[in-house]
Order: C-alpha cells, then structure tokens, then sequence
C-alpha cells in the first residue's frame, strides 16, 4: 500500500472552508484514497474515498489530481465539531494502513 | 441498527492475566478487523477475518489471538497480558475486503495493563 504524506496540524476558521492536503506519490492504478477522522476518544469515521474523480457527498469534497500523486480534502463551511483528527489512507484491497494524521483545530 | 458494538469499553488487567475483547456487527459484513491505537499514534491492524472461517495477520499480531466465531462476531484474546498492551482497542468491519470498501468502527476498548 502507498505511504501518505499529511501535516501534523491545520487551524482553520469556523464557517470557513477547511483545505487538508495529503500526499501519496507512490500510489499504483488500483488503490483508493480514503479519508477517516477520529474525534477525540472515538472511534475513526468514515469521510470519503475516491479512485481517480473528485467525490462529493454530505460532508465532503475529495479532490484528486489528475497524477493521482496527492489530493486534498474539502470541507466546506468548518464547524467547531468538526475538530478531529483527519486520516489519508491509500489502499488497494482489504486493510487499512493508518499513519499520524492531520490534526484539525477549528477556532470560533 | 447499532452497528459495531464492543465490549467492555474499559478494563484494568495485572501483568499476565488473560482477558477477551468482544466485537459484533449487526450489518452483515464479511470482513472484521481489531485495530490498537497508542496515545498520539494512529491505529495499527493487529488481525483481520476477510470471512467468516478465516483469520490473517495484520501489522502487530504478536501476544494476541483472534476468534471470528461467526458472521457477527470476532474476538481478540490476550492470553498473557503485559503492560505494552496497555492501548485503545477498535474493532471494525467492512462488506468485503475488496476493492473500495469501507470499514466502520466500533467505540473501542481501553484496556489498561499493570
């Protein structure tokens, strides 16, 4: 499975846009990208995933760029509940490979 | 629907005693998974079960067991407690382990070992 890249920590504005870049270079053809949070003492929630278009659903954007080489994360109006720690994992089949994380401080 | 369920959600165990962590899924998913998370660290796989029947290692499988009793069910054994096991246990399932799936988690565990 190809290793990502995310930085440690992002503050962003609450109503404001939240932008979380991961970077996954060694990505191969088969293998999806797959965004996860953990809020403090949960268990990780499933965000999004996506193989090589952008993906919307309700509480996200993924964007993927057209290399597949690294994506970003959008969330679009940042409420405090969304402080979390946030997981890019690259994945081809069966398990998950956590790393550190983004961890998301939305402030008022 | 409640999901993935565990149980206990908290437990204190002395050096080498024994415990069980239960897991249950109530979605009809194949695939079952037990993850450890260590403060400031993401999860590491210690088992998975693709289906019901089989059972595969993960990144950190040493000192545990794993039983996936059923379709519902997967258990994670510690037969010798030591306190590096002292961790967050999560378990979670997904309808396969193929392409694209996705894994829901349980609450977790928190076992402590002294």
């Amino acid at each position: 499975d190809a290793k990502t890249t995310q930085p440690p920590s992002m503050d962003c504005a609450e109503g404001r846009a939240a932008n979380l870049p991961c970077n996954h270079s060694t990505i191969s053809g088969n293998e999806y990208v797959y965004w996860y949070r953990q809020i403090h003492s949960q268990g990780p929630q499933y965000i999004i995933h996506g193989l090589k278009n952008n993906e919307t659903n309700e509480m996200a954007s993924l964007i993927i760029t057209e290399d597949r080489k690294s994506s970003t994360l959008i969330l679009p109006h940042a409420t405090l509940r969304d402080t979390a720690v946030y997981y890019c994992i690259v994945r081809a089949r069966g398990k998950l490979i956590f790393g550190q994380g983004t961890t998301l401080q939305v402030k008022p | 629907n409640a999901g993935v369920t565990q149980t206990p959600k908290f437990q204190v165990l002395k050096t080498g005693q024994s415990m069980t962590l239960q897991c249950a899924q109530d979605m009809n998913h194949n695939s079952m998974y037990w993850y450890r998370q260590d403060p400031g660290m993401g999860l590491r796989l210690i088992y998975y079960s693709a289906s019901e029947g089989t059972t595969d290692k993960g990144e950190v499988p040493n000192g545990y067991n794993v039983s996936r009793l059923n379709k519902r069910e997967f258990s994670l054994r510690l037969e010798s407690a030591a306190p590096s096991q002292t961790s967050v246990y999560f378990c979670a399932s997904s309808a396969q382990t193929g392409f694209g799936e996705t894994q829901y988690f349980g609450p977790g565990t928190r076992l402590l070992v002294l």
